[in-house]
C-alpha cells in the first residue's frame, strides 16, 4: 500500500451527523495535513498536525494523530451540505522537507 | 487573504505542442511547487523550487518539463512536447518556508490541461 491511504474511499451521511475519515501512512513523518477539494477546484488547506502532537481542533474539525499506529483521523462534527467534497491527507516525510505526499482521497457526500 | 493565482484556467493543446502554465505565488513566499492531478486520481508531486533552483523533483518531472521564475513574481511550468497522458489539472503552490517546520502549502485553483 502507499503512503497516505484514506478510508473509507466514499462516505455518505445525513446533514447534522458527524463524519470520520481515516488516513494511514507507511514511513516516519514530520507532519500530516488534511485538505479539501470541491469538484474541479483547488486544494484548500484544513489543518496541520505535527508529529509530536496528538490532537488539534479548528472549528468543527478535529484531527488526531497516532504515530505508533501511523494513522490520523479527521472528524467533521455537525456536518453541512457544504462539506460535500473530497478530503485528502498529505504527509511531509521525515527528511523530505520539500514535498507533500497525498493519499487517494475520500469522497464525502452530506445529504441535506 | 493572499492567494496563489494560476493562468490559464483551462487550455486545450495538440499533442506535441509546447505549453506554458503560469502562476503567481503568494508574494512573501520563498518555496514554490507544481503538482498535478489526473482526472479521478490522487494529487502527485512534480517539483519544488527554492532560491532559483529545483530542490526536488519526481520521476514524472522528466526532460519534457521545466520550471522557471522569470521575474520576481511569476513561476512557470513548461511542457516541451505534450503527450496525451499529460492531460491533467496542474496545481501551483507556495509556502513561506520549507515544509519540515510545519509550514502550510497554499494551492492555486489549478490549470486544466487537455491534450488532444
Amino acid at each position: 500500500s502507499q503512503q497516505g491511504e484514506e478510508d473509507p474511499q466514499a462516505l455518505s451521511i445525513q446533514e447534522g451527523e458527524n463524519a470520520t475519515m481515516n488516513c494511514s501512512y507507511k514511513t516516519s513523518i514530520n507532519n500530516l495535513q488534511w485538505y479539501r477539494q470541491n469538484s474541479g477546484r483547488g486544494l484548500v488547506h484544513l489543518i496541520l498536525i505535527r508529529s509530536n502532537e496528538r490532537e488539534k481542533h479548528s472549528g468543527r474539525l478535529r484531527v488526531t494523530l497516532d504515530t505508533s499506529k501511523k494513522s490520523s483521523s479527521l472528524l467533521i462534527t455537525a456536518s453541512r451540505a457544504a462539506d460535500t467534497a473530497s478530503y485528502f491527507c498529505a504527509t511531509v516525510l521525515t527528511g523530505a522537507n520539500s514535498k507533500l505526499t497525498f493519499g487517494k482521497g475520500i469522497t464525502l457526500s452530506v445529504r441535506p | 487573504e493572499p492567494e496563489v493565482t494560476q493562468t490559464p484556467s483551462h487550455q486545450v493543446t495538440q499533442m506535441g505542442q509546447e505549453v506554458i502554465l503560469r502562476c503567481v505565488p503568494i508574494s512573501n513566499h520563498l518555496y514554490f511547487y507544481w503538482y498535478r492531478q489526473i482526472l479521478g486520481q490522487k494529487v502527485e508531486f512534480l517539483v519544488s523550487f527554492y532560491n532559483n533552483e529545483i530542490s526536488e523533483k519526481s520521476e514524472i518531472f522528466d526532460d519534457q518539463f521545466s520550471v522557471e521564475r522569470p521575474d520576481g513574481s511569476n513561476f512557470t511550468l513548461k511542457i516541451r512536447s505534450t503527450k496525451l497522458e499529460d492531460s491533467a489539472m496542474y496545481f501551483c503552490a507556495s509556502s513561506a518556508a520549507h515544509l519540515g517546520v510545519g509550514n502550510t502549502i497554499y494551492f492555486g485553483e489549478g490549470s486544466w490541461l487537455t491534450v488532444v
